[in-house]
């Protein structure tokens, strides 16, 4: 089976609290791809990140990072000091880009 | 052109009319992919074009729903006798490749009446 699944519907916090989104994930593929979007307001959705599945290092950008553990199937996805721009829906995809999960609605309250 | 180009951004019809819907991908990006999302729901994908060719069409949900692509630019999503259950927002991303990130268009807005 290909499956994503955020288990987390909505999240609120407040400005300059941490969040971190999860993502788990099932797949037949040996090797693939994983990916977070983010899609605020106004509605386009926006790369934030692609990992290869041999990839377990984790990554930092800025204030994202994400934590990819093959062995538990997850890609979780980090972001510390929120900020109201943060607020969106954010979306985990595999392999490929061709399953998306129902995402996660984050609202960073000011 | 500079980003993904999809027209029409909204589209109302009646039930049981044709609807095309087009795709203008960046320049050079040999792949292609239509979803759609609902609301409140993720973007469910139709189907994957590289080049001129359907790669992957096993997300559209039935024969009333076809994709081109003929000269591997441009694609056009077509929907036949169109049912109220296919409202939606139609997103079309194009990629450098398969495993490349995606981008994504404004979206066509689908209400089908």
């Amino acid at each position: 089976a290909q499956k994503v699944t955020q288990a987390q519907t909505e999240i609120s916090v407040v400005e300059k609290e941490d969040v971190t989104l999860d993502c788990v994930y099932e797949t037949r593929d040996t090797t693939y791809y994983l990916f977070w979007y983010k899609q605020p307001p106004s509605g386009e959705l926006v790369f934030l990140i692609r990992r290869n599945s041999f990839d377990e290092q984790n990554e930092i950008s800025g204030r994202y990072s994400w934590n990819f553990q093959k062995s538990t199937s997850s890609f979780n996805f980090t972001i510390t000091a929120s900020q109201v721009v943060d607020s969106a829906v954010y979306f985990c995809a595999l392999p490929n880009n061709l399953f998306f999960g129902t995402g996660t609605r984050l609202t960073v309250i000011p | 052109g500079a980003g993904v180009s999809q027209t029409p951004s909204n589209k109302v019809t009646e039930k049981g009319k044709y609807v095309e819907l087009r795709c203008d991908p960046i320049s050079g990006h040999t792949a292609l992919y239509w979803y759609r999302q609902s609301l409140g729901q993720g973007p469910e994908f139709l189907i994957y074009f590289q080049g001129t060719g359907a790669a992957d069409d096993s997300g559209l949900p039935n024969d009333r729903f076809f994709a081109v692509r003929p000269e591997g630019s441009v694609s056009t999503l077509k929907i036949q006798r169109t049912e109220r259950g296919d409202s939606a927002v139609y997103l079309c991303a194009s990629s450098t490749g398969p495993s490349g990130e995606l981008f994504f268009g404004e979206g066509s807005r689908l209400t089908v009446l």
